[in-house]
């Protein structure tokens, strides 16, 4: 089975913070995503890479930065964490073959107070 | 309009009703599919995943896909309260550089009920 593992499931930060969340998954998939999930407006796309070192914006890059060293690792960086970011925060991850599907994981709750 | 809209809910049923699930999209490229099932504080876990038009069958799920109506449902049959999560559907284009992103649904959520 494709595991993706989000390193944290629930943080609280400050306002002004530099916040990390990391992901990794363990099925060599090329393709890495960051998503944002939030009630009535659904999945929003952070951020996704394609390639080590490569990355993309999606829909909503503001506020936000990633990391892809290795394979197998893509982080989401907040440099400097405000409320709006309270959110539920998914990472995903797909071969790039037929059918395009993708893989979460279990999702990061982050407060921002 | 929205590339892909679906219904938020929520929907409550009784145990071992017959539940209908449905998104409409606009786009005409998307060939690919999926459907995924999010319970409570967790992440998305895909359930079924179709290729163009046509049925696919996998125990009580039921994923149909109509392109020419732009149409897709997911049927549960004899539901049961394990079944109450989030659904949301997912589609794409065909393969290739700059498809790797799903277009998501916001999702419906389901209710269960013993």
């Amino acid at each position: 089975d494709v595991k993706v593992t989000q390193s944290s499931r629930y943080l609280v930060k400050r306002t002004g913070e530099k916040v990390f969340l990391e992901c990794v998954q363990d099925m060599d998939h090329e393709n890495m995503f960051w998503y944002r999930q939030d009630p009535g407006l659904g999945l929003r796309l952070i951020y996704f890479s394609y390639d080590v070192k490569m990355k993309e914006k999606g829909d909503i890059p503001e506020g936000y930065s990633v990391s892809r060293e290795k394979k197998e690792r893509f982080s989401l960086i907040l440099e400097s964490a405000s409320t709006n970011q309270t959110s539920m925060y998914l990472c995903a991850s797909s071969s790039g073959d037929f059918g395009n599907t993708i893989y979460f994981g279990e999702g990061s709750w982050l407060t921002v107070v | 309009q929205k590339e892909v809209e679906q219904d938020p809910g929520p929907l409550s049923v009784p145990e071992g009703a017959i539940v209908s699930l449905n998104c409409t999209y606009s786009n005409s490229a998307f060939q690919y599919f999926m459907w995924y099932r999010q319970y409570s504080r967790k992440g998305p876990e895909l359930l079924m995943y179709t290729y163009s038009s046509g049925n696919k069958e996998d125990g009580r799920f039921t994923a149909q896909v109509d392109k020419s109506s732009k149409y897709i449902s997911l049927f549960i049959r004899d539901s049961q309260p394990s079944d109450s999560a989030t659904y949301l559907c997912a589609m794409s284009s065909s393969p290739g550089a700059g498809s790797y992103q799903l277009t998501f649904g916001k999702g419906t959520k389901l209710s269960v009920i013993p």
